[in-house]
């Protein structure tokens, strides 16, 4: 039973328009939120993260939002760029625990 | 060389084979990881160690055993492997074990391995 879900496997942007990246989750326990990012044969990289006593973390062109209400986190990214084009993780832990629950991904394409 | 760097980039091996996965970090962190990535799912955490001990064993099959002689290194010896084990190995570090909650992941860029 997926914890984290990124039900959205691909999505496509044009260059300058905002790309939003949408992730679930279902434990009540989480309370601190990342993203990170992958491109092809590299690994994840940290991109912006939030804690559960914020609704909304900013960092340039990335935002996150959290609505702990309904357990729903997004990222959005003002204005995308070619080289956004990449896999997004969504992941949540729980404070004082090290597992940190990742989602399967969205791929983002930013087309010029 | 800075970051994580995991060593090799790709294998193949059979059923029968012994291997190992090496996994180096540049950073000067406390806590090492090994995760798993099969195609479309999640990535899933493996193992975890903390100034050279382990501190979580994810129910991984005996097939996988880790090995963290120092905090700088990490290796995953594998040993009779199955075709299903084929997937993605990702080593991690972070300075400590999270306890505050914004302990940061830095990945290196995978071991990509085929069970044939």
């Amino acid at each position: 039973d997926q914890q984290v879900k990124q039900n959205s496997p691909s999505l496509s942007v044009q260059e300058g328009r905002i790309s939003i990246l949408n992730c679930d989750y279902t434990n009540s326990m989480f309370d601190y939120f990342l993203w990170y990012k992958k491109y092809p044969a590299e690994g994840p990289t940290f991109l912006i993260s939030i804690s559960s006593i914020k609704d909304k973390n900013e960092d340039g062109r990335f935002t996150v939002f959290l609505n702990k209400s309904a357990k729903h986190l997004s990222l959005h990214i003002v204005p995308s760029q070619p080289g956004d084009s990449a896999v997004y993780f969504c992941a949540a832990k729980a404070i004082g625990f090290q597992k940190l629950v990742f989602g399967t991904g969205t791929r983002l394409l930013v087309s010029p | 060389e800075t970051g994580v760097t995991q060593t090799p980039r790709h294998l193949v091996m059979g059923m029968t084979n012994k291997k190992s996965l090496k996994c180096e970090q540049h950073l000067g962190h406390n806590a090492m990881y090994w995760y798993k990535q099969s195609a479309k799912k999640p990535l899933e955490l493996m193992f975890v160690y903390s100034l050279e001990e382990r501190v979580e064993n994810n129910s991984v099959p005996s097939r996988f055993s880790p090995e963290c002689p120092n905090s700088s290194h990490l290796f995953l010896h594998l040993h009779t492997l199955q075709p299903e084990d084929s997937a993605l190995y990702l080593c991690a570090s972070s300075q400590d074990l999270d306890t505050g909650g914004d302990e940061k992941l830095f990945f290196g860029s995978g071991t990509q391995l085929s069970v044939l």
